[in-house]
């Protein structure tokens, strides 16, 4: 297995460009989430999903949207970049939200530099 | 909405002893997930413990543990025989286990650990 793959693993944008990361896990997990890292503030999450074709916002969904047409896919997108957008990006997934198998799965992460 | 609080910036231990990182969390839920998550150089995200709130014996894994005070909403690791290799940043995490949990972790801003040969 895989586990959890993030691509790319680093881009640079201008200002006011668009552009999709991509989260692929092969574990059959129903729960995927993206989360941001930036400096002193730990990791925060964007958005989630509970299945495919399902998403919702989490603490900070602002200027991102994401897709999950596949169960195994996760996909952000950014349609603006904004410098504030610069950040490390972290993509997760869950097995199961209860017992011995509640645990995430981190990618490996997506630095992301908007100029 | 939690909030997840580690005090302590940066933490520095010598090498083969032992080393507590502090964590407080705040709720209003009474069933609940905590973490201890370990992030070196490379970026990855790495579960090291896990402690379900429901459970009063405290987690251990090797020579990891914690001290899990649910009346006072504390949750602290502790490195025992620090090895170099523990050196990273180290975060602490929650999740709510009502409403099936599925709206992620809420993690602290996170101590970097530092080992002294």
């Amino acid at each position: 297995n895989a586990g959890v793959t993030q691509t790319p693993k680093f881009r640079v944008l201008k200002t006011g460009q668009s552009m999709t990361l991509l989260c692929a896990q092969d574990m059959n997990h129903e729960y995927m989430y993206w989360y941001r890292q930036d400096p002193g503030m730990g990791l925060r999450l964007i958005h989630y999903s509970v299945g495919e074709g399902t998403t919702a916002k989490g603490e900070v969904p602002d200027g991102y949207n994401v897709s999950r047409l596949k169960k195994q896919n996760f996909l952000l997108g950014l349609e603006s970049a904004a410098p504030s957008q610069t950040s490390v990006y972290f993509c997760a997934s869950n097995p199961q939200l209860r017992g011995s198998r509640n645990e995430q799965f981190f990618g490996p992460g997506t630095r992301l530099t908007v100029l | 909405a939690q909030t997840v609080t580690q005090s302590q910036p940066e933490m520095s231990v010598q090498e083969a002893e032992t080393v507590t990182l502090s964590c407080t969390y705040d709720t209003s839920e009474s069933d609940y997930y905590l973490f201890w998550y370990k992030q070196p150089p490379s970026r990855q995200m790495i579960l090291v413990i896990r402690q379900e709130a429901y459970k009063q014996q405290n987690a251990t894994e090797n020579r990891f543990s914690v001290n899990f005070q649910k009346a006072a909403k504390s949750f602290s690791l502790k490195i025992s025989d620090s090895q170099l290799g523990d050196a990273a940043m180290y975060f602490c995490a929650y999740r709510r286990y009502s409403g099936g949990g599925a709206d992620g972790l809420t993690f602290g801003k996170g101590t970097h650990l530092i080992i002294q040969p």
